[in-house]
């Protein structure tokens, strides 16, 4: 079956830590996506990347980092630099064309502990 | 900034009743789409709209978009339990291609 894939499901880190999401897609999508949620509040984009080691800084990119060596892998590493790193992490992806849906994996739910 | 920004926040209505949800967005765009998301989980995607069209529909639902206005609304009619959910809009910005939502409707169908 195609899809995109998080993991994992849930998340806890300790203060002062790192951690890296893993986000897989083998839907063959140029695009993907990192999204960060809030309780009861909507996406903010973090970053994206549109092709192979090459990404983009969204509205909240800091106290984050991405990479994309691979077309189908978009990880991001949560730094100990961000400092509210509890929350919702959802990671999408989609063609690179203009018009076309995003499909989204089903979350990461991270909490500091 | 986040592009589009949904009214009501929060809508409750009964079961079979019609629920009508509005988005606004502030910049020319290429695209508005409509996504579901039920609680805890990822989006699913519902509708897209193209800047060149005014009204569409996909089942129970019915999106239109007022590019004057910079504005959409998704309808669902005879609604179901089974619709209660978050519905975001989401637009894709003519200066580049980010995908942005909206902060959301939360839509509780009452038995």
């Amino acid at each position: 079956d195609g899809g995109i894939t998080q993991s994992p499901k849930y998340l806890f880190r300790k203060e002062g830590q790192n951690v890296t999401l893993s986000c897989e897609q083998n839907l063959n999508h140029d695009a993907m996506y990192w999204y960060r949620q809030d309780p009861g509040q909507g996406l903010r984009l973090i970053y994206y990347s549109q092709i192979v080691n090459d990404f983009q800084k969204g509205d909240i990119a800091e106290g984050y980092s991405v990479s994309r060596e691979k077309k189908e892998s978009f990880p991001l590493t949560v730094t100990s630099a961000q400092k509210n790193p509890t929350a919702f992490y959802l990671c999408a992806s989609s063609i690179l064309r203009v018009g076309t849906e995003a499909f989204f994996g089903q979350g990461t739910r991270l909490t500091v502990v | 900034s986040q592009q589009g920004e949904e009214d009501p926040q929060a809508l409750s209505i009964q079961e079979g009743e019609n629920a009508t949800m509005n988005c606004s967005y502030k910049t020319s765009i290429n695209n508005l789409q409509w996504y579901r998301q039920n609680s805890g989980r990822g989006l699913v995607h519902l509708i897209l709209i193209r800047s060149n069209e005014r009204e569409k529909h996909s089942g129970r639902l019915r999106v239109t978009l007022d590019t004057s206005k910079k504005s959409s609304s998704l309808l669902i009619t005879a609604s179901r339990a089974a619709d209660t959910a978050s519905y975001f809009c989401a637009t894709d910005a003519r200066r580049d291609d980010k995908i942005i939502f909206g902060k959301g409707t939360r839509l509780h169908i009452l038995p």
